[in-house]
């Protein structure tokens, strides 16, 4: 019963290195996404898939991209990373009409130096 | 702008007395309201929802309760017990939507 899995847990990067964050799910879910937990602004909306082969931005998309590699994983990728991408990323998983809401990985700490 | 607001950051209540959490929104096309339990080091898991058509909704010692009109709603946890200890983060979506928006999170710490 794994859920949501992200790998890697933490991560430490140096300014202008780049990394992929990666995200499986094994409930058979349609949708997936990226958030971002900050101090005092809650989880806020990277980017999300509501289904394979589909990608959308959400509230702060800047700096990075992501790939819904098939129906299981979507990864989100840092091309340039910079301080204030210091963060925990949290990756879920829904299905579209679904009414308990999203399954949550259980984070990656990213530390931008 | 947060369109989910958790206007306090923390709250601390005695063993066996009630937890009350509250959450305002102001995007009227919100229909559907979660709550969200996190525990440090691990991801949110949900913990009650309800729907807008329903006024409350109660599963065990948790009850949510939703005022449309006021663009309001609260989770009562009764009686809190030390377990409860965690953040609490207030989630929305809108009608047709999938993507929810959260707020800020409150932190419970339960006194033994």
């Amino acid at each position: 019963n794994a859920g949501v899995t992200q790998t890697p847990k933490f991560q430490v990067l140096k300014t202008g290195q780049s990394m992929t964050l990666q995200c499986a799910q094994d409930m058979n879910h349609n949708s997936m996404y990226w958030y971002r937990q900050d101090p005092g602004m809650g989880l806020r909306l990277i980017y999300y898939s509501a289904s394979e082969g589909t990608t959308d931005k959400g509230e702060v998309p800047n700096g990075y991209n992501v790939s819904r590699l098939n129906k299981r994983e979507f990864s989100l990728r840092l091309e340039s990373a910079a301080p204030s991408q210091t963060s925990v990323y949290f990756c879920a998983s829904s299905e579209i009409t679904g009414s308990y809401g999203y399954t949550f990985g259980s984070g990656t700490r990213l530390t931008v130096v | 702008d947060q369109q989910v607001k958790q206007n306090s950051p923390s709250l601390s209540v005695q063993e066996g007395r009630i937890s009350i959490l509250n959450c305002d929104y102001t995007n009227s096309m919100f229909d559907y309201f979660l709550w969200y339990k996190k525990y440090p080091a691990e991801g949110p898991t949900f913990l009650i929802s309800i729907s807008s058509i329903k006024d409350k909704n109660e599963d065990g010692r948790f009850t949510v309760f939703l005022n449309k009109s006021a663009k309001h709603l609260s989770l009562h946890i009764v009686p809190s017990q030390p377990g409860d200890s965690a953040v609490y983060f207030c989630a929305a979506s809108a009608i047709n939507d999938y993507k929810l928006s959260f707020g800020a999170g409150t932190t419970v710490t339960v006194r033994a």
